[in-house]
């Protein structure tokens, strides 16, 4: 079964730094999604890209998309103390009527202040 | 409008006993969808609803889970009899129909067996 691989597994950097995740994965997609869990609450959505899209800014966030290495990166420019979170990135397969998303391990980002 | 919201966000049980989860999803969304984390290990998929049939429920672990969605709307899932592998945070997401668009999720149910 597909699965999204991050890496880092844990990322710690200082406030106004960037902070770059990668994912990979195994199969073909329709989409892929990446996800935010601040601790102890839900997964927050950040941004959706789609697998005929290479790339794609959200405010802070930039997400890239290259089908052909079946890898996506999220990268966070000028991080803040508040971005401090665990970062997922999620795939998307169609199968008839049935998209279901799969999450990888994650990335823990801390970013001190 | 109200998000997904899913009860209790607590539960300690012991081994052995029953538990349900209750999800509200987002009105008029037909995907629901269940997923587990346990301590600090990777989201696993359980199940998806559309509307009120399984779509999948190939990421139910045992027969000891059973879930529902009554009428298309809100849906539980039951623990019985409980054991300790089952601790961790179960999340609810709903979306609305198509292939692009995002999943809303609960804030999780975290359960404890001890």
């Amino acid at each position: 079964s597909q699965q999204g691989e991050e890496d880092p597994q844990a990322l710690s950097i200082q406030e106004g730094e960037n902070a770059t995740m990668n994912c990979s994965y195994k199969t073909s997609i329709n989409n892929l999604q990446w996800y935010r869990q601040n601790s102890g609450r839900g997964l927050v959505h950040l941004i959706l890209i789609r697998s005929n899209e290479r790339e794609k800014h959200s405010g802070r966030l930039r997400v890239t998309l290259d089908t052909s290495k079946k890898s996506s990166s999220l990268l966070i420019t000028a991080s803040r103390a508040a971005d401090t979170a665990s970062y997922f990135c999620a795939t998307v397969l169609r199968r008839g009527s049935n998209y279901k998303l799969t999450f990888g391990k994650g990335t823990l980002l801390t970013v001190n202040p | 409008e109200a998000g997904v919201t899913q009860f209790p966000s607590h539960s300690v049980i012991e081994k052995g006993q029953t538990v349900t989860l209750r999800c509200d999803p987002i009105s008029g969304h037909d995907n629901l969808y269940w997923y587990r984390r346990v301590m600090g290990k990777e989201i696993k998929f359980l199940l998806h609803f559309v509307k009120e049939s399984k779509q999948d429920e190939s990421g139910m672990p045992n027969n000891r889970f059973l879930a529902e969605r009554t009428g298309g709307t809100y849906s539980t899932l039951k623990v019985q009899p409980a054991e300790l592998e089952d601790s961790g945070v179960y999340f609810c997401a709903s979306s609305s129909r198509g292939q692009n668009t995002e999943a809303f999720f609960g804030q999780g149910t975290r359960l404890t067996v001890v």
